[in-house]
Protein backbone atom coordinates (compact mmCIF):
# COMPACT_ATOMS: atom_id res chain seq x y z
CA UNK A 1 0.00 0.00 0.00
CA UNK A 2 1.23 3.41 -0.66
CA UNK A 3 1.91 5.49 2.48
CA UNK A 4 -0.81 8.14 2.52
CA UNK A 5 -2.26 8.89 5.31
CA UNK A 6 -4.77 11.69 6.32
CA UNK A 7 -5.79 13.98 9.44
CA UNK A 8 -7.75 14.07 10.82
CA UNK A 9 -9.67 11.11 9.49
CA UNK A 10 -12.92 12.45 11.31
CA UNK A 11 -14.10 15.99 11.66
CA UNK A 12 -17.60 17.93 12.81
CA UNK A 13 -17.31 21.61 13.06
CA UNK A 14 -19.35 24.99 12.98
CA UNK A 15 -20.18 27.04 10.15
CA UNK A 16 -18.04 29.80 9.52
CA UNK A 17 -15.02 28.39 11.12
CA UNK A 18 -11.46 27.12 9.66
CA UNK A 19 -10.83 23.85 9.16
CA UNK A 20 -7.32 22.25 7.83
CA UNK A 21 -7.13 19.03 6.42
CA UNK A 22 -3.54 17.76 5.96
CA UNK A 23 -2.26 15.23 3.64
CA UNK A 24 1.22 13.27 4.17
CA UNK A 25 3.04 10.85 2.14
CA UNK A 26 5.87 8.96 2.19
CA UNK A 27 6.47 7.66 -1.52
CA UNK A 28 8.45 11.13 -2.42
CA UNK A 29 5.36 11.53 -5.39
CA UNK A 30 5.75 14.63 -7.26
CA UNK A 31 1.70 14.84 -7.70
CA UNK A 32 -0.62 15.48 -5.21
CA UNK A 33 -4.32 15.60 -5.50
CA UNK A 34 -7.31 16.48 -3.17
CA UNK A 35 -11.08 15.59 -4.08
CA UNK A 36 -14.37 15.48 -2.15
CA UNK A 37 -16.90 12.94 -2.16
CA UNK A 38 -20.58 13.40 -2.60
CA UNK A 39 -23.42 10.67 -3.70
CA UNK A 40 -24.12 10.48 -7.42
CA UNK A 41 -21.01 12.57 -8.19
CA UNK A 42 -18.21 10.30 -7.57
CA UNK A 43 -15.04 12.35 -6.96
CA UNK A 44 -14.25 15.90 -7.69
CA UNK A 45 -10.89 17.91 -8.07
CA UNK A 46 -10.43 20.56 -5.79
CA UNK A 47 -7.20 21.15 -6.03
CA UNK A 48 -3.62 19.90 -7.09
CA UNK A 49 -0.18 20.40 -6.43
CA UNK A 50 2.93 19.48 -8.97
CA UNK A 51 5.46 20.48 -6.80
CA UNK A 52 6.38 22.23 -3.70
CA UNK A 53 4.59 25.60 -3.68
CA UNK A 54 3.35 24.48 -7.36
CA UNK A 55 -0.27 24.46 -7.21
CA UNK A 56 -3.66 24.91 -8.89
CA UNK A 57 -7.25 24.66 -8.87
CA UNK A 58 -10.25 22.11 -10.13
CA UNK A 59 -13.11 21.66 -10.99
CA UNK A 60 -14.56 22.62 -7.54
CA UNK A 61 -12.19 25.17 -5.84
CA UNK A 62 -14.42 27.93 -4.35
CA UNK A 63 -14.43 28.02 -0.27
CA UNK A 64 -10.97 25.79 -0.65
CA UNK A 65 -7.29 27.21 -0.64
CA UNK A 66 -4.14 24.78 -0.28
CA UNK A 67 -0.52 24.96 0.12
CA UNK A 68 2.28 22.60 -0.13
CA UNK A 69 5.88 23.71 1.51
CA UNK A 70 7.13 19.98 1.55
CA UNK A 71 6.90 17.26 -0.88
CA UNK A 72 5.79 14.86 1.47
CA UNK A 73 2.29 17.40 3.31
CA UNK A 74 -0.70 18.82 0.90
CA UNK A 75 -2.96 21.10 3.55
CA UNK A 76 -6.57 21.74 2.38
CA UNK A 77 -7.96 24.86 4.62
CA UNK A 78 -11.72 25.45 4.54
CA UNK A 79 -11.54 29.39 4.94
CA UNK A 80 -15.07 29.76 6.40
CA UNK A 81 -16.71 26.33 6.52
CA UNK A 82 -20.02 26.07 5.19
CA UNK A 83 -22.61 23.14 5.48
CA UNK A 84 -22.27 22.55 1.26
CA UNK A 85 -18.48 21.62 1.95
CA UNK A 86 -19.89 18.47 4.72
CA UNK A 87 -18.29 15.94 2.32
CA UNK A 88 -15.65 13.06 2.50
CA UNK A 89 -12.59 14.64 1.27
CA UNK A 90 -9.76 12.36 0.29
CA UNK A 91 -6.06 13.27 -0.72
CA UNK A 92 -3.92 11.28 -3.37
CA UNK A 93 -0.90 11.24 -5.02
CA UNK A 94 0.69 10.09 -8.22
CA UNK A 95 4.08 10.08 -9.81
CA UNK A 96 4.68 12.01 -12.70
CA UNK A 97 5.50 10.46 -16.21
CA UNK A 98 3.60 8.24 -18.57
CA UNK A 99 2.47 4.69 -18.71
CA UNK A 100 1.91 2.27 -15.55
CA UNK A 101 3.45 4.97 -13.27
CA UNK A 102 0.20 7.22 -14.16
CA UNK A 103 -1.83 5.70 -11.16
CA UNK A 104 -2.89 7.70 -8.65
CA UNK A 105 -3.09 5.87 -4.82
CA UNK A 106 -5.45 7.54 -2.34
CA UNK A 107 -5.74 7.70 1.39
CA UNK A 108 -8.03 6.97 3.40
CA UNK A 109 -10.39 10.04 3.35
CA UNK A 110 -11.56 12.07 6.02
CA UNK A 111 -15.02 12.55 7.06
CA UNK A 112 -16.00 16.43 7.92
CA UNK A 113 -19.07 17.39 9.11
CA UNK A 114 -20.25 21.36 9.18
CA UNK A 115 -23.40 21.79 11.21
CA UNK B 1 -12.77 17.64 -22.89
CA UNK B 2 -12.72 15.05 -20.95
CA UNK B 3 -15.01 13.04 -19.19
CA UNK B 4 -16.82 9.11 -17.44
CA UNK B 5 -19.60 7.92 -17.68
CA UNK B 6 -20.66 4.67 -16.17
CA UNK B 7 -24.03 2.64 -15.60
CA UNK B 8 -26.01 3.63 -12.56
CA UNK B 9 -26.26 1.30 -9.68
CA UNK B 10 -26.80 -0.14 -7.21
CA UNK B 11 -26.44 -3.54 -9.27
CA UNK B 12 -27.56 -6.51 -6.92
CA UNK B 13 -26.28 -10.25 -7.77
CA UNK B 14 -26.41 -13.51 -6.39
CA UNK B 15 -23.13 -15.38 -6.02
CA UNK B 16 -21.65 -16.59 -8.66
CA UNK B 17 -23.58 -14.87 -11.16
CA UNK B 18 -21.96 -12.66 -14.18
CA UNK B 19 -20.74 -9.08 -13.74
CA UNK B 20 -20.60 -6.41 -16.28
CA UNK B 21 -20.43 -2.77 -15.13
CA UNK B 22 -20.14 -0.57 -17.93
CA UNK B 23 -18.14 2.44 -18.47
CA UNK B 24 -18.07 4.52 -21.90
CA UNK B 25 -15.77 7.55 -21.69
CA UNK B 26 -14.77 11.22 -24.07
CA UNK B 27 -11.46 12.03 -24.09
CA UNK B 28 -9.02 14.68 -25.93
CA UNK B 29 -5.60 12.51 -25.74
CA UNK B 30 -4.75 8.95 -25.38
CA UNK B 31 -5.52 8.74 -21.68
CA UNK B 32 -5.22 5.31 -19.20
CA UNK B 33 -8.24 3.71 -18.25
CA UNK B 34 -8.62 2.65 -14.70
CA UNK B 35 -11.00 1.01 -12.59
CA UNK B 36 -10.92 1.71 -8.70
CA UNK B 37 -13.18 -0.42 -5.58
CA UNK B 38 -14.12 1.20 -2.74
CA UNK B 39 -15.41 -0.64 0.31
CA UNK B 40 -17.34 1.08 3.09
CA UNK B 41 -15.56 3.73 5.08
CA UNK B 42 -11.78 2.81 3.43
CA UNK B 43 -10.36 4.91 0.68
CA UNK B 44 -10.40 4.04 -3.72
CA UNK B 45 -8.24 0.92 -4.86
CA UNK B 46 -6.69 0.16 -7.81
CA UNK B 47 -8.41 -2.78 -8.62
CA UNK B 48 -6.96 -3.02 -12.42
CA UNK B 49 -5.75 -0.59 -15.39
CA UNK B 50 -5.08 -0.64 -19.42
CA UNK B 51 -2.43 2.09 -21.01
CA UNK B 52 -3.18 1.67 -24.63
CA UNK B 53 -5.66 0.38 -27.07
CA UNK B 54 -6.79 -3.22 -26.88
CA UNK B 55 -4.75 -3.85 -23.65
CA UNK B 56 -6.47 -5.61 -21.02
CA UNK B 57 -6.32 -5.69 -17.57
CA UNK B 58 -7.00 -7.79 -14.75
CA UNK B 59 -6.96 -8.37 -11.12
CA UNK B 60 -8.93 -10.82 -8.48
CA UNK B 61 -10.68 -12.38 -11.62
CA UNK B 62 -11.78 -9.22 -13.12
CA UNK B 63 -11.26 -8.27 -16.30
CA UNK B 64 -11.11 -5.03 -18.50
CA UNK B 65 -10.62 -4.00 -22.29
CA UNK B 66 -9.66 -0.51 -24.01
CA UNK B 67 -11.37 -0.55 -26.50
CA UNK B 68 -10.50 2.28 -28.60
CA UNK B 69 -13.17 2.28 -31.24
CA UNK B 70 -16.38 2.07 -28.85
CA UNK B 71 -14.26 4.44 -26.20
CA UNK B 72 -15.27 1.94 -23.55
CA UNK B 73 -13.49 -0.18 -20.66
CA UNK B 74 -16.27 -2.38 -19.08
CA UNK B 75 -15.54 -3.99 -16.20
CA UNK B 76 -16.24 -7.56 -16.43
CA UNK B 77 -16.16 -10.56 -13.71
CA UNK B 78 -17.54 -14.59 -13.94
CA UNK B 79 -18.58 -15.29 -11.18
CA UNK B 80 -19.07 -12.87 -7.91
CA UNK B 81 -18.91 -13.81 -4.78
CA UNK B 82 -20.57 -11.70 -1.51
CA UNK B 83 -16.99 -10.05 -0.71
CA UNK B 84 -17.08 -8.30 -3.99
CA UNK B 85 -20.32 -5.98 -2.16
CA UNK B 86 -17.86 -2.30 -2.83
CA UNK B 87 -18.62 0.81 -5.19
CA UNK B 88 -16.57 0.84 -8.55
CA UNK B 89 -15.24 3.30 -10.13
CA UNK B 90 -13.94 3.67 -13.77
CA UNK B 91 -11.72 6.80 -14.14
CA UNK B 92 -9.02 8.20 -17.37
CA UNK B 93 -5.68 9.96 -16.38
CA UNK B 94 -5.07 12.69 -18.62
CA UNK B 95 -1.09 12.32 -18.09
CA UNK B 96 -0.37 15.49 -20.47
CA UNK B 97 -1.94 17.80 -17.68
CA UNK B 98 -0.39 16.71 -14.59
CA UNK B 99 -2.42 13.45 -14.56
CA UNK B 100 -5.48 14.35 -13.50
CA UNK B 101 -7.95 11.97 -13.54
CA UNK B 102 -11.60 12.18 -14.56
CA UNK B 103 -13.43 9.80 -11.95
CA UNK B 104 -17.22 7.88 -12.78
CA UNK B 105 -19.88 8.45 -10.78
CA UNK B 106 -19.59 5.28 -9.03
CA UNK B 107 -21.81 1.79 -9.21
CA UNK B 108 -22.69 0.13 -6.01
CA UNK B 109 -22.83 -3.80 -6.26
CA UNK B 110 -24.17 -5.57 -3.69
CA UNK B 111 -23.82 -9.22 -4.08
CA UNK B 112 -26.22 -11.55 -1.99
CA UNK B 113 -25.35 -15.28 -0.55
Amino acid sequence: DAGITQSPRHKVTETGTPVTLRCHQTENHRYMYWYRQDPGHGLRLIHYSYGVKDTDKGEVSDGYSVSRSKTEDFLLTLESATSSQTSVYFCAISESGSGDIQTQYFGPGTRLLVL
Amino acid sequence: GNSVTQMEGPVTLSEEAFLTINCTYTATGYPSLFWYVQYPGEGLQLLLKATKADDKGSNKGFEATYRKETTSFHLEKGSVQVSDSAVYFCALSDQGNFNKFYFGSGTKLNVKP
